[in-house]
């Protein structure tokens, strides 16, 4: 089984949509953040979470929110999705203690209308 | 402001054919430099980690090797699997916080054809 999963791998919604994208890992690490990939523009942080009591903003949480519901688990939302949305999106974790080199999920690609 | 620049940012390359790819920053506080491996449709997969000027890490027929301005991956008699996108990230150290925060490359496309 994979290390980090996200759900859905795919979605097409329409402006005004409520989104929301999860993430799950089994690797025990207490850190796991939220990218977003665009053509041309590499990634880009949107949040991060250091554990469940501590979220921060990325360079472009404008637009989003995230919840951190347990170590393992941390969902982003797009309250109200708009197609400049539209996008690959990353969940990845580390462990400070382990050198803190991030890893990644396969992403979510996510087409808003 | 840090910036991290890939070039080229596509290479083909004949089977066999080995060739480097660079990665140059300009950050202040660097704590490591990350090379990942990108297919289409997926996650970046981790390839190495480099500290210090004059480290060099190898798998494979990938070696990288870190200076104090860039980092370059070097392919060895590469295959056709070996194509893919490759991304260089540098970590920053984060000011008043633990996040090593990682700033990415556009990335080089490369394609490795039989």
């Amino acid at each position: 089984d994979a290390d980090v999963t996200q759900t859905p791998r795919n979605r097409i919604t329409k402006t005004g949509k409520r989104i929301m994208l999860e993430c799950s890992q089994t690797k025990g690490h207490d850190r796991m953040y939220w990218y977003r990939q665009d053509p041309g523009l590499g990634l880009r942080l949107i949040y991060y979470s250091f554990d469940v009591k501590d979220i921060n903003k990325g360079e472009i949480s404008d637009g989003y929110s995230v919840s951190r519901q347990a170590q393992a688990k941390f969902s982003l939302s797009l309250e109200s999705a708009i197609p400049n949305q539209t996008a690959l999106y990353f969940c990845a974790t580390s462990d400070l203690w382990g050198g803190d080199t991030q890893y990644f999920g396969p992403g979510t690609r996510l087409t808003v209308l | 402001e840090d910036q991290v620049t890939q070039s080229p940012e596509a290479l083909r390359l004949q089977e066999g054919e080995s060739s480097s790819l660079n990665c140059s920053y300009t950050v202040s506080g660097l704590r490591g430099l990350f090379w990942y491996r990108q297919d289409p449709g997926k996650g970046p997969e981790f390839l190495f980690t480099l500290y210090s000027a004059g480290e060099e890490k190898e798998k494979e027929r990938l070696k990288a090797t870190l200076t104090k301005k860039e980092s370059f991956l070097h392919i060895t008699a590469p295959k056709p699997e070996d194509s893919a996108t490759y991304l260089c990230a540098v970590q920053v150290a984060d000011r008043g916080s633990t996040l090593g925060r990682l700033y990415f490359g556009r990335g080089t496309q490369l394609t490795v054809w039989p």
